[in-house]
């Protein structure tokens, strides 16, 4: 039963290198999400996407752009990684909003990401 | 503006103890939802609970307990005879309601440790 699966789990980058996260959910959800967890600061929302071909920036979208040509992928890509942007990276899928009654996000194990 | 307040970063309990996490937020939305989900040193975000604004019935769930009071807009958990696989960093969360709101607000965490 994999539910959400993001790729790399780990990676070092460079500083102005490029990079894109994978995430995968089985579960058919139709809305999908990155977060981003930074020590003292919980979770916040880069982006996401509330359906197939779909996307919408969240609280901290700067640096990031991301794309859901398929329902079950939602990509999030770095086009020049600055050193800032060292965080875990976590992906997460819920089949209803989260603002309803049955909306519960399903996450990923996350990413780490340095940049050096 | 949504926001969630956990304003102890960190806890150590003795094995076998009560502990209780603090959770404060702020909406002004009358609909909204409150999660809270653990965060083992593994790493994965585990979802605990669910409770949308119109329910302030309290809720036990094995060793579990939450307690939620409108009037004081806190939402606390309740850990009783606390075990070593509890310690993990737990986050209280909240959602509005309102339409085109897909932001999921974390607080910045409770670090919680249980000594044997």
């Amino acid at each position: 039963n994999a539910g959400v699966t993001q790729t790399p789990k780990f990676r070092v980058l460079k500083t102005g290198q490029s990079m894109t996260l994978l995430c995968a959910q089985d579960m058919n959800h139709e809305y999908m999400y990155w977060y981003r967890q930074d020590p003292g600061m919980g979770l916040r929302l880069i982006h996401y996407s509330v359906g197939e071909g779909t996307t919408a920036k969240g609280e901290v979208p700067d640096g990031y752009n991301v794309s859901r040509l398929k329902k079950q992928n939602f990509l999030l890509g770095l086009e020049s990684a600055a050193p800032s942007q060292t965080s875990v990276y976590f992906c997460a899928s819920s089949y209803q909003r989260i603002g309803s009654n049955t909306g519960e996000l399903f996450f990923g194990e996350g990413s780490r990401l340095t940049v050096l | 503006a949504q926001k969630v307040t956990q304003a102890q970063t960190e806890i150590s309990v003795v094995e076998k103890e009560d502990v209780t996490l603090d959770c404060v937020y702020e909406t002004r939305d009358t609909t909204y939802y409150l999660f809270w989900y653990k965060q083992p040193p593994s790493g994965e975000l585990v979802f605990l609970i669910r409770r949308n604004s119109f329910d302030e019935q309290n809720e036990i769930s094995g060793r579990y307990s939450w307690n939620f009071q409108k009037s004081t807009s806190s939402f606390n958990f309740t850990i009783t005879a606390s075990q070593v696989v509890d310690s993990a960093v737990y986050f209280c969360a909240l959602s509005e309601a309102n339409f085109g709101n897909e932001k999921l607000t974390f607080g910045t965490g409770t670090r919680l440790t249980i000594i044997p």
